[in-house]
């Protein structure tokens, strides 16, 4: 079965300062990762995506992930974080090999401080 | 092109009762996803419809139930509501291998 875990609830970092928010995982076949952002009220946005090829993946409002398949990490990062990054991050995987669902991680709650 | 569209917005109801939540796929999307999101905590998978048939289902009881509609559109009945059942539902559309969409999420609660 697969799994996510996120393991910080929050991150806090300065405006212009990088971001991480880290995202491990567990999956019995091919992992296919994924990065959505909600906001208060709101369902979920997609970011980005990594099936496969290059360990890192651009996505939008300029983030990347960096897969890493021996940690089975896939770290979301952003090189300068702005004010309005402030939100909560959700890392999911699906199995390539098996079925659709997508399981998601609890959640981190960016928090950028101006 | 519209997004994913979920109906209602917000929705109250009391112990005991049954509701129906709909959602409309994004233009050229077949497969539609449900996600029962409680406050604080990631999306938990419900079921998945292709081709007007139950694909996957996860961990919810069979008064969790569902429908797709042969315009890709799905609809999720809940029975005998729970107070534990009040949460964000989401509705998710995709294309085989691809990332799903999610519509803004129907807020259910039970008194």
């Amino acid at each position: 079965a697969q799994s996510v875990a996120q393991p910080e609830d929050q991150v806090k970092v300065a405006e212009g300062n990088p971001l991480t928010v880290k995202c491990t995982y567990s999956v019995s076949g091919n992992p296919y990762l994924f990065w959505y952002v909600q906001y208060p009220n709101r369902g979920l946005q997609f970011l980005l995506k990594y099936i496969t090829g290059d360990n890192l993946v651009k996505g939008s409002y300029g983030f990347e992930a960096e897969f890493n398949k021996s940690q089975t990490s896939f770290h979301l990062k952003k090189p300068s974080a702005l004010v309005s990054d402030s939100a909560l991050y959700f890392c999911a995987v699906r199995d390539g090999n098996y079925g659709q669902n997508f399981v998601f991680g609890p959640g981190t709650r960016l928090s950028v401080l101006p | 092109d519209a997004g994913v569209t979920q109906s209602p917005t917000h929705l109250i109801k009391t112990r005991g009762q049954q509701v129906t939540l709909r959602c409309s796929p994004k233009s050229g999307h077949d497969t539609v996803s449900w996600y029962q999101q409680a406050l604080g905590q990631g999306p938990q998978f419900i079921f998945q419809y292709y081709e007007e048939e139950e694909r996957q289902r996860g961990n919810f009881p069979d008064r969790f139930s569902g429908h797709q509609f042969p315009n890709y559109s799905s609809e999720l009945n809940v029975n005998a509501l729970l107070l534990g059942d009040s949460a964000l539902y989401l509705c998710a559309s995709s294309l085989i291998l691809n990332e799903q969409f999610f519509g803004p999420g129907t807020r259910l609660t039970v008194l």
